[in-house]
């Protein structure tokens, strides 16, 4: 079955850390490019992070930039985001989501887990 | 940066249509979207990458009630013969290099 399950999501501190992982199946995941998004209570999908199928390239949106890493291995078929000095407003349901295309870091999302809860508070 | 924009809410009755409509910034008409749904206690469903020419790829077992088309700097979903479960909150995503955007959502609910 084609799909990606996310883990790792809990209750930590503000200044707090926190991984996450995702693992893939039923697909070449070595192929693809990979994202994290997630959804605030209440609030729209944003954008975290994304990898290349080669790892070679990260990027990250502008509210996690220098305090969160993505990273992947292939030969676990897992994406990982460590996650750190943690803020109230990270606070969110976490979504993998697979890029379309393989071998593009960006492109349409065709693939999306079900989601871990991250919950950032004192 | 590409900035996108949907409205807040539309509503249809039960076996009506209703349109939904993600709108580029300027200077952006040219870029491709997707369209996800996300119901209550469900992940987010890939249902459609749409081209700025109207062309459409939906994701696997999407009914064929869903379709999508362009105009300019619009990006519509349309949704025919509404069901109870297509009610959800549906967005928008485009990309580029270094990026991924999402629209703000809009909530669709059939009456």
């Amino acid at each position: 079955e084609v799909q990606l399950v996310e883990s790792g999501g809990g209750l930590v501190q503000p200044g707090g850390a926190l991984r996450l992982s995702c693992a893939a199946s039923g697909f070449n995941f070595k192929e693809f490019g990979m994202h994290w998004v997630r959804q605030p209570p209440g609030k729209g999908l944003e954008w975290v992070s994304g990898i290349s199928w080669h790892s070679r390239t990260s990027v990250y949106g502008e509210s996690v930039q220098g305090r969160f890493t993505i990273s992947r291995d292939n030969d676990k078929n897992s994406l990982y985001l460590q996650m750190n000095s943690l803020r109230p407003e990270d606070t969110a349901f976490y979504y993998c989501a697979k890029t379309s295309m393989g071998g593009t870091t960006y492109s349409a999302l065709d693939l999306w887990g079900q989601g871990t809860m991250v919950i950032v508070s004192s | 940066q590409v900035v996108l924009t949907q409205s807040p809410s539309a509503s249809a009755s039960l076996g009506a249509s209703v349109n939904v409509t993600c709108t580029l910034s300027s200077g952006h008409s040219g870029y491709a979207i997707a369209w996800h749904q996300l119901q209550p206690d469900n992940g987010p469903r890939f249902l459609m990458r749409l081209n700025n020419d109207g062309s459409h790829i939906k994701g696997d077992g999407v009914p064929d009630r869903f379709s999508g088309s362009s105009s300019g700097a619009e990006r519509y979903l349309t949704i025919s013969r509404l069901q109870s479960e297509d009610e959800a909150d549906y967005y928008c995503q485009t990309w580029g290099t270094g990026f991924q955007v999402f629209g703000g959502g809009t909530k669709v609910t059939v009456l």
